[in-house]
């Protein structure tokens, strides 16, 4: 039940490009996208919706993928900042005060 | 800027004990949630509440409760502290109850060592 998130690991030089998965067994209305830095608490990157668009801020976009159920994060032209663990979390209307968590991916961005 | 802060980030006790961690948010959400984070698992939900003196159980129960007297003030119990529970134990909070399309907002957690 828990999405499946790939690559588990991810190490990049300064400037190149990252996308992070994020795959669930269940149909999906929403999935949401964190990232943690080391010591620090989860910090919210953005929610894409069922029937939504593709969303973005900065260099970091999203899509999400109804009929496949899962959501792709993209990290265009990385930077020392973007390390960390990305989370996805996903929703469902069946539960809908949860939400379930994928087992992160870790990014590391080396100068 | 809303603001989940937890009592303790570091807490070192004995098996058996009764451990209580504290969670306060400043922005009167409504929804609260323990999670306990374990490398290579993610976030697990402990125990969400929607509503004063309202919970309902998470993926992972057993061995916790909670107690939310206050709207601001969640706040998870390990009645006797076992070495299985030894991890990172994040605080989030969120508006609007019963909806998953809503940021959460976490605290920095608390690193429980249950020796």
């Amino acid at each position: 039940q828990q999405p499946v998130q790939s690559p588990q690991a991810v190490i990049l030089r300064e400037g190149e490009d990252a996308v992070i998965n994020c795959s669930s067994s269940k149909a999906l209305y929403s999935v949401h996208w964190y990232r943690q830095k080391h010591g620090e608490a989860p910090v919210f990157l953005m929610i894409l919706l069922k029937g939504g668009e593709q969303k973005g801020h900065d260099k970091i976009s999203a899509s999400f993928n109804e009929k496949k159920q899962q959501s792709s994060l993209y990290l265009t032209a990385s930077q020392l900042s973007y390390s960390g663990t990305y989370f996805c979390g996903t929703g469902n209307l069946d539960s809908n005060y949860q939400l379930i968590w994928g087992a992160g991916t870790k990014l590391i961005i080396k100068p | 800027d809303v603001k989940v802060t937890q009592s303790s980030r570091y807490l070192v006790k004995r098996t058996g004990e009764k451990v209580f961690l504290e969670c306060v948010q400043d922005m009167d959400h409504e929804n609260m949630f323990w999670y306990r984070q374990d490398p290579g698992l993610g976030l697990r939900l402990i125990y969400f509440s929607y509503d004063v003196k309202m919970k309902e159980k998470g993926d992972i129960p057993e061995g916790y409760s909670v107690s939310r007297e206050k709207k601001e003030r969640f706040s998870l119990i390990l009645e006797s502290a076992s070495t299985n529970q030894t991890s990172m134990y994040l605080c989030a909070s969120s508006p609007r109850p019963r909806e998953n399309w809503y940021e959460q907002f976490f605290g920095p957690g608390t690193r429980l060592t249950v020796l």
